[in-house]
């Protein structure tokens, strides 16, 4: 693994069923994040996670659950998927900067999710 | 609220210089990300300004106002490859990121 990869690479989902996304991370990076993205809107924050134990809502967190078992892992799941969460999904990491400095992210390749 | 304002679309003609805008409102701030994006792909980070001035790195350099809330990302010698999305994003006050929209610049040769 190089860098941060996420599965699937896309999926098709009957409404109602449940279902998780995967993301890990092989650079030691204390805080990752998953963010959808919608044509004509910018990136919106779903959760992250600060550290491994931690996790936090973002910007539109309903419908979407996540945990953090570990530094490496950060799995989205999705527990009644609904047609509106129809999208692109990213996952990013982050390393913590010095004295709360904010560090660039690294995003994954995506998975795209299409809700019938 | 939080905005952040990036032009929809842009066209510029290969190895001409071009200017993308952004201009932000949000609850404080502790810098801002330009990243690019590629149809299909995902964002790769391209600068950080958190004081103000022109940060230059290669052929792309990045300009930040705080006062006036405003950023510019000035591509020059434009190829084709540089056919992209450009994403503009500011750190607010809890340090979360705020995405702008997007600008998608077409590049012609």
């Amino acid at each position: 693994i190089a860098g941060i990869t996420q599965a699937p690479t896309s999926q098709i989902l009957a409404a109602g069923r449940r279902m998780t996304l995967r993301c890990t991370q092989d650079m030691r990076h204390n805080a990752m994040y998953w963010y959808r993205q919608d044509l004509g809107l910018g990136l919106r924050l779903i959760h992250y996670s600060n550290t491994a134990g931690t996790t936090g809502k973002g910007e539109v967190p309903d419908g979407y659950s996540v945990s953090r078992a570990n530094t490496d892992d950060f799995p989205l799941t999705l527990a009644s998927a609904v047609p509106s969460q129809t999208s692109v999904y990213f996952c990013a990491s982050s390393d913590s900067g010095v004295g709360g400095a904010f560090n660039e992210q690294f995003f994954g390749p995506g998975t795209r999710l299409t809700v019938l | 609220g939080q905005n952040i304002d990036q032009p929809t679309e842009m066209t510029a003609t290969e190895g001409a210089i071009v200017q993308i805008n952004c201009t932000y409102q949000t609850s404080g701030f502790n810098g801002l990300f330009w990243y690019q994006q590629h149809a299909g792909e995902a964002p790769t980070f391209l600068s950080y300004n958190v004081l103000d001035g022109l940060e230059e790195k290669g052929r792309f350099s990045s300009f930040l106002s705080r006062s006036k809330g405003y950023s510019y990302l000035l591509l020059k010698e434009l190829q084709m490859k540089d056919s992209a999305s450009y994403l503009c994003a500011v750190v607010d006050s809890n340090y979360q990121l705020i995405w702008g929209a997007g600008t998608k610049l077409i590049i012609k040769p």
